[in-house]
């Protein structure tokens, strides 16, 4: 079954221990983006990357790392969490050149 | 500045009666639109996307929405609510350069 997949789907952390959230993809999608939801903000885009070592910033980048060292995955890794890092995440990839992204289940994160 | 504005962020319908669910963008360009749905605790699901072919785009679970340029909207529509159709809807608007603006969601409550 083609999908994103996304773990853990629930987290709580406290601030400054780093964490590392996994996404992965089966479909062989160039493009994969990090967002996060927050209420009354929609989705903003933390991270994206185009391909396999290729990574940019999005619109709200500060406090997150990513990486891209395979085609299938790209964690996003937050090195010293903060309470406002409080969010739901959600990973989304697609095709080069294609609109229509996929999205995985998303990953409800609380920061204490 | 190109964005997208969901005009409610909350609506609330009874069961059997029709849903509006309304999405302004503005744009100098010809975007290519989207409404994503998303139920509690899953991830983003496409539920329609406008990409310059019919004006009046038929999506899943019986939504449409309809493209008019000259109202700058692509307001989603279904006729007949369901209590399955209870989720957040968000509308996306995407420019040439695959660039995603996205809306802050709309709450949608279907009362029995």
């Amino acid at each position: 079954e083609a999908q994103v997949t996304q773990n853990p789907r629930y987290l709580i952390t406290v601030t400054g221990k780093k964490l590392t959230v996994t996404c992965s993809q089966n479909m062989n999608h160039e493009y994969m983006s990090w967002y996060r939801q927050d209420p009354g903000l929609g989705l903003r885009q933390i991270y994206y990357s185009m391909n396999v070592e290729v990574t940019d910033k999005g619109d709200v980048p500060e406090g997150y790392k990513v990486s891209r060292k395979e085609k299938r995955n790209f964690p996003l890794i937050l090195e010293s969490p903060s309470p406002n890092q409080t969010s739901l995440y959600f990973c989304a990839s697609r095709l080069a050149g294609q609109e229509t992204q996929y999205f995985g289940p998303g990953t409800r994160l609380l920061v204490l | 500045a190109q964005s997208v504005t969901q005009l409610d962020s909350h609506v609330s319908v009874s069961e059997g009666t029709p849903v509006l669910l309304r999405c302004n963008y503005s744009s100098s360009y010809s975007p290519s639109l989207f409404w994503y749905v998303q139920h509690p605790n899953k991830g983003l699901q496409l539920l329609l996307k406008y990409t310059s072919a019919a004006t009046l785009v038929k999506g899943i679970n019986g939504f449409e929405a309809e493209f008019k340029k000259s109202e700058t909207s692509f307001h989603l529509t279904k006729p007949s609510a369901h209590m399955s159709d209870a989720a957040e809807y968000v509308c996306v608007v995407s420019y040439s350069n695959y660039q995603l603006i996205w809306g802050a969601g709309t709450k949608l409550i279907i009362k029995p």
